[in-house]
């Protein structure tokens, strides 16, 4: 079946720091959804995108469907930046969402 | 910001029993979703509708039915609940074709 690959599955970052968050997908999908999931565990739409490259504040995202995977950067983390991030990906065929595993962020003082 | 709402927000419920988890949008969106997150599985996709009076299968919808009455609600229904369906489970609406999808703030649901 449709499948999302998410990594890393945990990652420890520093206050300042940044890093990237990737989602390889097995099949061809049309777009992709990234949520960070907050303590409380409401998921938060952060990003939608059905090609190339969207920023919002500290965050980036790419999504290449030729070569089937999303990237979310994240730059100069603070704190409230810890959470669960999730991608979701819409395959071809009809709007479902297909989750990968989540990243664990931690940001750390 | 899309509206997605749910209840009950929390829920026990003994072996056997039915339960009902009911959400509403304010959206008008056409497409409904329900999913459900357990550790180390993300969200699957157990139902979904396309607009009032239709249900389709997801990927994991053995034990569950859903029922679209109206465009604002879609409803998941056990009607034996089993401990193997304690979950938290997600909501969402989706205008439909390529389109962002909204989550309701789920139902974490205890089946003893």
């Amino acid at each position: 079946g449709d499948q999302v690959e998410q990594s890393p599955s945990a990652l420890s970052l520093h206050e300042g720091t940044g890093s990237a968050l990737r989602c390889n997908f097995t099949t061809t999908m049309r777009a992709v959804q990234w949520f960070q999931q907050n303590s409380r565990g409401s998921l938060i739409n952060l990003f939608y995108l059905a090609s190339g490259t969207k920023e919002n504040g500290r965050l980036k995202s790419t999504f290449n469907s030729k070569e089937s995977y999303s990237t979310l950067h994240i730059r100069d983390a603070q704190l409230e930046d810890s959470g669960t991030y999730f991608c979701a990906a819409e395959p071809s065929s009809f709007s479902k969402l297909v989750f990968g595993q989540g990243t664990s962020l931690s940001v750390v003082p | 910001e899309a509206a997605v709402t749910q209840s009950p927000r929390n829920k026990v419920a003994v072996t056997g029993g039915k339960v009902t988890l009911s959400c509403n949008q304010t959206n008008n969106h056409n497409n409904m979703y329900w999913y459900r997150q357990d550790t180390g599985h993300g969200l699957r996709l157990i139902h979904y509708s396309y607009g009032a009076g239709s249900t389709e299968k997801g990927d994991i919808p053995d034990g569950y039915k859903a029922s679209r009455p109206s465009q604002e609600n879609f409803s998941l229904i056990l009607e034996l609940a089993t401990p193997s369906q304690t979950s938290v489970y997600f909501c969402a609406s989706g205008g439909g074709g390529v389109d962002t999808q909204y989550f309701g703030p789920g139902t974490r649901l205890l089946v003893l």
